[in-house]
């Protein structure tokens, strides 16, 4: 099936930890997204990559890393220095080009203990 | 930078009746205009969106109506039904930029 996959569903941290959120997508788009949902909240974008080899910052991006060394993937780490971790981080992904549907991954839950 | 404002936050209504759910938009330039309904755990859907040429889209029981000048547009979902229950985002962008998210609007559905 065609689609986006984030793995893994649900992670828990220690605090002063590194972790890493997978995300691959089978739809051949070119532009990958990762957004930040805190409980009863909208969405906020962490960072977003148009192209392989290419990423710009977004609006919450401190504290967040990511690389995208192949089309169909896009992992963000979240890093010891994100203060505020815990949340439910949501990876997307389009075509590239104005007006674009962008079409969303299932979730992963990341809780710092 | 585009800003998105939603109302209302919460919004309940009886099975069958109409519910419409109202978002305003900063950004004259902007230029599509998505709905997403996301369920409790899940990631959002796409379930209609409209782009500045036209002014209304209708799929079935979900119609999207934009007015431009105004800069505000709207989701109408017509003869409700338990299943539509879930929280519903409008979202704003303009040409290849980012999308910009609305705070979300929980749709509840009262048998």
């Amino acid at each position: 099936d065609g689609g986006i996959t984030q793995s893994p569903k649900y992670l828990f941290r220690k605090e002063g930890q590194n972790v890493t959120l997978s995300c691959e997508q089978n739809l051949n788009h070119d532009a990958m997204y990762w957004y930040r949902q805190d409980p009863g909240q909208g969405l906020r974008l962490i960072y977003y990559s148009q192209i392989v080899n290419d990423f710009q910052k977004g609006d919450i991006a401190e504290g967040y890393s990511v690389s995208r060394e192949k089309k169909e993937s896009f992992p963000l780490t979240v890093t010891s220095a994100q203060k505020n971790p815990t949340a439910f981080y949501l990876c997307a992904s389009s075509i590239s080009g104005p007006g674009n549907t962008i079409y969303f991954g299932e979730g992963s839950w990341l809780t710092v203990v | 930078g585009e800003n998105v404002e939603q109302h209302p936050s919460t919004l309940s209504v009886q099975e069958g009746d109409s519910a419409v759910i109202k978002c305003t938009y900063s950004d004259s330039a902007s230029n599509y205009f998505p709905w997403y309904k996301q369920e409790l755990g899940k990631g959002p859907q796409l379930i209609i969106d409209i782009r500045s040429n036209v002014g209304e889209k209708k799929d079935q029981r979900i119609a999207v109506t934009l007015n431009k000048t105004a800069k505000h547009f709207s989701l109408h979902i017509t003869e409700t039904q338990p299943e539509d229950s879930a929280v519903y985002f409008c979202a704003a962008r303009e040409g290849n930029e980012k999308l910009t998210f609305g705070t979300g609007t929980r749709l509840t559905i009262i048998p």
